[in-house]
């Protein structure tokens, strides 16, 4: 069974740091992409970023780029998100997810979500 | 930058069948993708590459395209299948992957 498990969520400040992990089962972990996609309470999904089978593709969402750093360690089967100068706007529900393929398509399954609140 | 555009509603008797469509310029040289998304609960995939139904997702479910509109099409609605729907895609330089705003689904 394929799972995906995010961690890392909580409260945090404006302007801090936060690190998300998805630590990941049920499947060849380097043979797909990754992805992280988030929604705001309410809101609909917004994709943040997604790395390919061998880091060597990267994108993020303009809304995040050069706040935020996507990466993975094939040898843990974990996916993480290193998140600087967080802003209310980051507020969401921040999923995992596992692509169809090894670059960057579509998310076949998903996680159940690490909550992500920025607030002073 | 790069949209994608849903009806906000639909809604369907049940039996009846649900068309949702997604405009997007660049759909005609990328890939369309369709989530179902109930309250609570994460999305799950039910369209990929325009029209193929991933292992699980009853035949109900298809998708089309057509210039620079795709279109799920869930025939013989049922109950369960009220939800929020996502098409997703990519801009033409296939930079960033975008989502649609997503269409609710009532089932009357």
């Amino acid at each position: 069974e394929v799972q995906l498990v995010e961690s890392g969520g909580g409260l945090v400040q404006p302007g801090r740091s936060l690190r998300l992990s998805c630590a990941v089962s049920g499947f060849t972990f380097d043979d797909y992409a990754l992805h992280w996609v988030r929604q705001a309470p309410g809101k609909g999904l917004e994709w943040v970023s997604g790395i390919s089978w061998n880091s060597g593709m990267i994108g993020y969402a303009d809304s995040v780029k050069g706040r935020f750093t996507i990466s993975r360690d094939n040898a843990k089967k974990s996916l993480y998100l290193e998140m600087n100068s967080l802003r209310t706007e980051d507020t969401a529900l921040y999923f995992c997810a596992k692509d169809i393929s090894l670059t960057l398509d579509g998310f076949e399954m998903w996680g159940q979500g690490t909550m992500v609140t920025v607030s002073s | 930058s790069y949209e994608l555009t849903q009806p906000p509603s639909v809604s369907v008797s049940p039996g009846q069948t649900a068309k949702i469509t997604c405009s997007g310029d660049a759909l005609p040289k990328q890939y369309a993708y369709w989530y179902q998304q109930k309250p609570g609960q994460a999305p799950v995939m039910v369209i990929y590459k325009d029209n193929e139904r991933p292992s699980g997702i009853p035949e109900r479910f298809s998708g089309s395209s057509s210039g620079t509109t795709v279109t799920l099409t869930i025939s013989r609605v049922q109950a369960e299948d009220e939800a929020d729907y996502y098409c997703q895609s990519a801009d033409s330089s296939d930079t960033y992957k975008v989502f649609g705003g997503g269409t609710k689904l009532t089932v009357l």
